[in-house]
């Protein structure tokens, strides 16, 4: 099973700052299948990237995915109000699909 | 637009099993595959297990082998996911979440959730 590793756990910021959140995988993801979702409280998770870097219908070009391999970063070059939320990483590369612990973006 | 609703909020005692119904609506069913992954209060989502909407085969996640059964109804463009032998561990809400695309693993669109209450 691949373990997915998010850092840091929690960020505090400010609207306007550069985020970027970490994502690192046990075992190397085949052919970068790394999606990240977006879940605020009582809501389901929203697909914000798959395939690493590929961004998701409807999701503003202020999200963005890299890596491959074992680390993937999602970066959001200014955060907006409607930004502060727990963002997870999933592998789908391999089974069983496996999601990070989460990384929460807080209002500072 | 795609819609997945879920059935409601379930209480049941340990041992007892929960079977949970995700109705799809606003795409074709048999074209893509359904996911369902977990989330227990305050911990990372988990997956369970996925139907091939259009062939009906399933693949499960080891830890719920067993104890899980995945399957849809075409007809009436529903999936399912049953839990047996249910533990106070297993309380948690659970999604059903569409492929985003095909076959894909990630999910774009999910279902509003269902709470599942194990108590005795």
């Amino acid at each position: 099973e691949i373990v997915l590793t998010q850092s840091p756990g929690t960020l505090s910021l400010s609207p306007g700052e550069r985020v970027t959140l970490s994502c690192r995988a046990s075992q190397s993801v085949s052919s970068s299948y790394l999606a990240w979702y977006q879940q605020k409280p009582g809501q389901p998770p929203r697909l914000l990237i798959y395939g690493a870097s590929s961004r998701a219908t409807g999701i503003p070009d202020r999200f963005s995915g890299s890596g491959s391999g074992t680390d993937f970063t999602l970066t959001i070059s200014r955060l907006e109000p409607e930004d502060f939320a727990v963002y997870y990483c999933q592998q789908y590369g391999s089974s069983p699909l496996t999601f990070g612990g989460g990384t929460k973006v807080e209002i500072k | 637009q795609v819609q997945l609703v879920q059935s409601g909020a379930e209480v049941k005692k340990p041992g007892a099993s929960v079977k949970v119904s995700c109705k799809a609506s606003g795409y074709t069913f048999t074209s893509y595959t359904m996911h369902w992954v977990r989330q227990a209060p305050g911990q990372r989502l988990e997956w369970m297990g996925w139907v091939d909407a259009g062939s009906g085969d399933t693949k499960y996640s080891q830890k719920f082998q067993g104890r899980v059964t995945i399957t849809r109804d075409t007809s009436a463009s529903t999936a399912y996911m049953e839990l047996s032998s249910l533990r106070s561990e297993d309380t948690a809400v659970y999604y059903c979440a569409r492929a985003h695309v095909a076959n894909s693993g990630s999910s774009g669109s999910w279902g509003q959730g269902t709470l599942v209450t194990v108590s005795s």
